[in-house]
């Protein structure tokens, strides 16, 4: 089974540039969530999707950051303009839609600078 | 924001001891997992423990959960230099449709060869 993969692996941007993160999730799973993870600390989440859907993007700053998740499948989160503190890493994970018991399973991360 | 919090936050032992790391969280759940993140990679799930559940074991790894005190503890035996990576404890959380997984800080593990 092939995991999550993300692209790419690491981005340096200057502050108020833009920046696009793609993810592609395991083939099947039909949730699909962005965290970001801030140096030292647990992931946070931003969004989750439910197939093309959002089901929760109650943490995602939407002054600058958007995500989208056409067709179901790959997932793309964006940030304009970038601000110094976005400096993370930003995990995309997955998880098929069974029960409350089905781990995450994610990808490697997108390591952003802003400088 | 954060369900919940692990204890130490870092831990440095010699290879050949055991770990044993804590966490805490605060409202209801019906499981509690592991992750294990390895530096410059994605987390990886190590082990789930349900809420009627007391202990669990896989491998090297033991569990326990207490929800009476919110609390759980991952204890690795016979520790390697390869377990040196960072640990985190997470819980679900359903809301309507949703089923989010928040994670704590997380435990940093050095393992000494």
């Amino acid at each position: 089974e092939a995991g999550v993969a993300q692209s790419p692996r690491y981005k340096i941007i200057e502050k108020r540039q833009s920046v696009a993160f793609w993810c592609n999730p395991i083939s099947g799973h039909a949730t699909l969530y962005w965290y970001q993870q801030i140096l030292g600390q647990g992931p946070k989440l931003l969004i989750q999707f439910q197939n093309n859907g959002v089901v929760d993007d109650s943490q995602l700053p939407k002054d600058r950051f958007s995500a989208e998740r056409l067709k179901g499948v790959d997932s793309t989160l964006k940030i304009q303009p970038a601000k110094l503190e976005d400096s993370a890493v930003y995990l995309c994970a997955s998880r098929p839609l069974t029960g409350n018991n089905s781990p995450l399973h994610f990808g490697n991360g997108t390591r952003l600078t802003v400088t | 924001s954060q369900q919940g919090e692990e204890d130490p936050q870092a831990l440095s032992i010699q290879e050949g001891e055991n770990a044993t790391m804590n966490c805490s969280y605060k409202t209801s759940i019906n499981n509690l997992q592991w992750y294990r993140q390895n530096s410059g990679r994605g987390l990886v799930h190590l082990i789930l423990i349900r809420s009627n559940e007391r202990e669990k074991h896989s491998g090297r790894l033991r569990v326990t959960l207490d929800t009476s005190k919110k609390s759980s503890s991952l204890l690795i035996t016979a520790s390697r230099a390869a377990d040196t990576a960072s640990y985190f404890c997470a819980t679900p959380r359903s809301m309507d449709s949703s089923y989010k997984l928040i994670f704590g800080s997380g435990t940093r593990l050095l393992v000494r060869p």
